[in-house]
């Protein structure tokens, strides 16, 4: 069965801190990996998208890393600003022939960033 | 890049009425789109999958009758909450994928928060 793991659940850093938020995944056949922001009350939106072959990819203050061996991605948040206060989601997607997709998607991490 | 439209953004209705929620791709052919439900505080909830040109296909626990979806063209997708009750009050989420440039990327639309008098 798809599954995909986030951790921690939920996270307080103070203003200007680091953090790193964690997936891990059993998913397969493995297309690729999304990490998306989703503030309160609205869609969300995408991050990074990184395939099998990609090990790290970034964006702006945001780097997100893929282990496709051990099925682990992680996003790291550098230096963090108030409003990357939302839940951060990564979505796993497999695909399932005929150009359909089937995604797993994980609980989140509900990052508060506090001054 | 890609950009979905969902609309309307906010919807009240009566008990029992139905409403519909459209979901566009405006810059490009959305081969799947996706609908999701989302209470306050919860993780967003798959609810079907739906492929251009084919029914949808629902998730576990997802009554097809009540929640009637539609994608009859590569750039629309709608969503038909029939005969709404309060417990149907969500926040209803879209996303597409499909081809073109940046298509592949799944994009969400902004929501439609619909509250059920």
């Amino acid at each position: 069965k798809n599954q995909v793991e986030q951790s921690p659940q939920s996270l307080i850093i103070l203003e200007g801190k680091n953090c790193t938020l964690q997936c891990n995944y059993t998913v397969s056949p493995f297309s690729n990996l999304r990490w998306y922001k989703q503030d309160t009350g609205r869609g969300p939106v995408s991050l990074t998208i990184m395939t099998f072959s990609e090990n790290t990819k970034s964006n702006g203050r945001y780097t997100a890393t893929l282990d496709a061996d051990t099925k682990q991605s992680s996003l790291h948040i550098t230096a963090s600003q108030l409003s990357d206060s939302a839940s951060y989601i990564c979505v796993v997607s497999a695909k399932s022939g005929a150009g359909s997709y089937q995604l797993t998607f994980g609980k989140g991490t509900k990052l508060s960033v506090i001054p | 890049g890609a950009v979905v439209s969902q609309h309307p953004s906010r919807v009240i209705c009566k008990s029992g009425t139905s409403v519909k929620i459209e979901c566009r791709s405006l810059d490009f052919q959305a081969t799947t789109m996706f609908w999701y439900r989302q209470f306050p505080k919860k993780s967003l909830m798959l609810m079907a999958t739906s492929n251009e040109g084919s029914k949808a296909t629902y998730e576990q626990g997802v009554e097809k009758d009540k929640f009637l979806i539609n994608h009859a063209s590569l750039t629309l997708s709608t969503l038909t909450v029939t005969s709404a009750h309060p417990e149907d009050s969500s926040f209803y989420i879209c996303s597409a994928i499909g081809q073109g440039s940046g298509a592949n990327v799944l994009t969400f639309g902004a929501g439609s928060r619909l509250t059920v008098l």
